[in-house]
């Protein structure tokens, strides 16, 4: 059973960072891409960063490129993204995975 | 950036009946390797998104099998058939043939 479980969520400031973690089980995670989508509050999702199975291939969303980035350790089985010099419409709830989705953590920017 | 958009944004749907749903890409999202890179989510009420349809038309795990994707190039469709109360929810579409992969605005389904 496929079990994506994200962590590192919080109230942060502006201009703040966060890492954000996402613990996978149950399938083979070396074989597959990962993703982190987010969705704030009313609205939909967005697609912010991609990495490829080897971490060979990665991509970011142009809101974030530049701040954020991703990484993975597949020895642990685990997603991260760094997110830094944060913003108040970074404020949203993220999802890692690809096929399957996590619960999602909760990022709030704000003073 | 390629661009996805749905239409309708909302839609009303009496149980039972069926209920669609378009997409439209700004570019072809038909692969060299021969495969559609169109993908269908939905984000129920409180809920996780969850994938429905990867590659163009095939039904991700557990899917019933009332939910349908079919299309070609840029034009695409989801179909629900004999819509029931647990499928109110946020569907989007989604590209990947193109870095970075994007999502359209999201069609939101109640029930009458």
């Amino acid at each position: 059973q496929v079990h994506l479980v994200e962590s590192g969520g919080g109230l942060v400031k502006p201009g703040g960072s966060l890492r954000l973690s996402c613990a996978a089980s149950g399938f083979t995670f070396s074989d597959y891409f990962m993703s982190w989508i987010r969705q704030a509050p009313g609205k939909g999702l967005e697609w912010i960063s991609y990495i490829s199975s080897d971490g060979d291939t990665i991509s970011y969303a142009a809101s974030v490129k530049g701040r954020f980035t991703i990484s993975r350790d597949n020895a642990k089985n685990s997603l991260y993204l760094q997110m830094n010099n944060l913003r108040a419409e970074d404020t949203a709830v993220y999802y890692c995975g690809g096929y399957y989705w996590g619960q999602g953590t909760l990022v709030a920017v704000s003073s | 950036d390629l661009v996805v958009t749905q239409t309708p944004l909302s839609l009303s749907v009496t149980p039972g009946q069926s209920a669609s749903i378009s997409c439209k890409s700004s570019a072809s999202l038909l692969h060299s390797d021969g495969r559609t890179y169109l993908y269908w989510y939905v984000v129920k009420p409180g809920q996780s998104p969850q994938l429905l349809i990867y590659e163009l038309s095939k039904r991700f795990t557990g899917v019933p099998d009332r939910f349908s994707g079919s299309g070609s190039g840029t034009d695409f469709t989801l179909k629900i058939s004999r819509v029931e109360a647990e499928d109110v929810g946020v569907y989007y579409c989604m590209q990947s043939i193109k870095l970075p992969p994007t999502f359209g605005p999201g069609t939101k389904v109640d029930i009458k």
